[in-house]
């Protein structure tokens, strides 16, 4: 139990398909974050937010749309996905953006499918 | 950003101890290093993080010369759940975009 909970743990949809992607934090941090992390290829960060504020988008397609509601959740939403998105997507929070000597903490992450 | 430079497999024997040595050759002065450690299907679990000399807590030791261009992760005893990959990361104090490299796979045999 890493105190970041994802759902779904699995998604398949077509490429017309819209779904979105949840995360919650129970660990009362203000920053979140969301991955990429394709077969065979390294983490890559996607988005940051710190106190529901994005701070961080690294040139990622609009296809895929972030939402904070508040500090404890965060939502990936998904529209128009091509095959090559197919990943496992991965949430993480920390106490505060913008510092770098602090853990993060992921949660399990949800393994995306696109037919 | 420092670029990291790890191995990119290791196997081992249950009960060994195990060191994974990672390269930074252009760790600047704020920087800090964080190891990680991710199992199949799931996200990466923070191990242990210095900025120099040694760090112990109660999973790993992590070894940091005076010139801070490598550092060791040491892990005691392992077991076969200790099998999953390893990454090494130097970011800075000031920012919290972590940069993943492919990391260490370590084995870990009966």
């Amino acid at each position: 139990e890493t105190g970041v909970t994802q759902t779904p743990r699995h998604l398949v949809m077509g490429m017309t398909n819209k779904k979105s992607l949840k995360c919650e934090q129970h660990l009362g941090h203000n920053a979140m974050y969301w991955y990429k992390q394709s077969a065979k290829k390294p983490l890559e960060l996607m988005f940051v937010y710190n106190f529901k504020e994005q701070t961080e988008n690294n040139s990622v397609p609009s296809r895929f749309s972030p939402e904070c509601p508040n500090s404890s959740h965060l939502f990936l939403h998904l529209h128009t996905l091509q095959p090559e998105d197919s990943a496992l997507y991965l949430c993480a929070s920390s106490q505060v953006g913008g510092v770098g000597n602090q853990p993060q903490h992921f949660g399990d992450g949800t393994r995306l499918s696109i037919l | 950003l420092a670029k990291t430079t790890q191995p990119i497999s290791m196997d081992s024997y249950e009960g060994q101890e195990v060191n994974i040595t990672c390269s930074h050759n252009n760790i600047a002065t704020n920087d800090y290093i964080t190891w990680y450690q991710q199992f199949p299907s799931q996200g990466p679990r923070f191990i242990i993080q210095g900025y120099k000399t040694k760090v112990t807590n109660e999973v790993a030791s992590l070894f940091i010369p005076a010139d801070r261009k490598s550092s060791t992760l040491s892990l005691p005893r392992v077991s076969l759940s200790d099998t999953a990959v390893y990454y090494c990361l130097v970011s800075p104090d000031n920012t919290d975009k972590l940069i993943f490299g492919t990391g260490t796979r370590l084995q870990v045999f009966p």
